[in-house]
């Protein structure tokens, strides 16, 4: 089976500061990971995914992820938060081998809120 | 390009009742997922459709949870009859072609349904 973590429930930072949002993963498979952002009152937004190769992942609105293998994590991070970033983040993970039990099914993690004050 | 509809975007119903929610996938897809997101938490996985068969609905509560694809693109999920805790938001995605690996499993979520049961 698989599980996210995500460390942190909920992450203020003030505009234009960085921002890293932690989270770690258990899985027993190569698996894929994703990032997806949802506004209030809104559907998730896919802001980036590791599928293989480069462990950097660069996604939309200037966020980025690092994939560390050995310590099972994909944490975000951005340099310079905007206001418009105020949102709930998930973290999600699906299974990389085509018949596993979890292939396909995205595992999520309990969301990290990102609060960027003025 | 469309993205994944849902309907209705707001549901109030009394417990007992019974409530229906409707999705149309991005043309073409022919995976789609349904998922409940419980305030505070991580959306789950219901139920997971390749184009009209089920292939994961482990984790649907089927003494009151049904759910169908008709011709493989629309689909219905409906709850009968409703209880307290079944109030979230449900969360319709859909993707390429389970199975292929990668990208083409990249979902894409709809902006839910907000379910409220008094």
């Amino acid at each position: 089976a698989q599980s996210v973590t995500q460390l942190d429930s909920q992450v203020p930072v003030f505009e234009e500061a960085p921002v890293e949002l932690r989270c770690n993963y258990s899985s027993s498979v190569s698996v894929y990971l994703f990032w997806y952002v949802q506004y209030p009152n809104q559907g998730l937004q896919l802001l980036l995914k590791y599928l293989s190769g480069s462990t950097l992942v660069k996604g939309i609105n200037g966020f980025e992820a690092e994939f560390n293998k050995s310590q099972t994590s994909f944490h975000l991070r951005k340099p310079s938060v905007h206001i418009s970033d105020t949102a709930e983040y998930f973290c999600a993970v699906s299974d990389e081998s085509a018949g596993g039990t979890s292939y396909g099914k995205l595992t999520f993690g309990q969301g990290t809120i990102l609060t960027v004050h003025p | 390009e469309a993205g994944v509809a849902q309907s209705p975007r707001y549901k109030i119903i009394e417990k007992r009742q019974s409530v229906a929610f409707w999705c149309n996938p991005i043309s073409g897809h022919a995976t789609l997922y349904w998922y409940q997101q419980i305030l505070g938490q991580g959306p789950k996985l219901l139920i997971q459709f390749q184009n009209n068969g089920v292939v994961d609905d482990s984790q649907l509560p089927k003494d009151r949870f049904s759910a169908e694809r008709l011709k493989g693109v629309d689909s219905t999920l409906k709850i009968q009859p409703a209880k307290l805790e079944d109030s979230a938001v449900y969360l319709c995605a859909s993707s390429l072609n389970y199975g292929s690996g990668g990208a083409a499993d990249t979902q894409y979520f709809g902006p839910g349904t907000r379910l409220t049961v008094l």
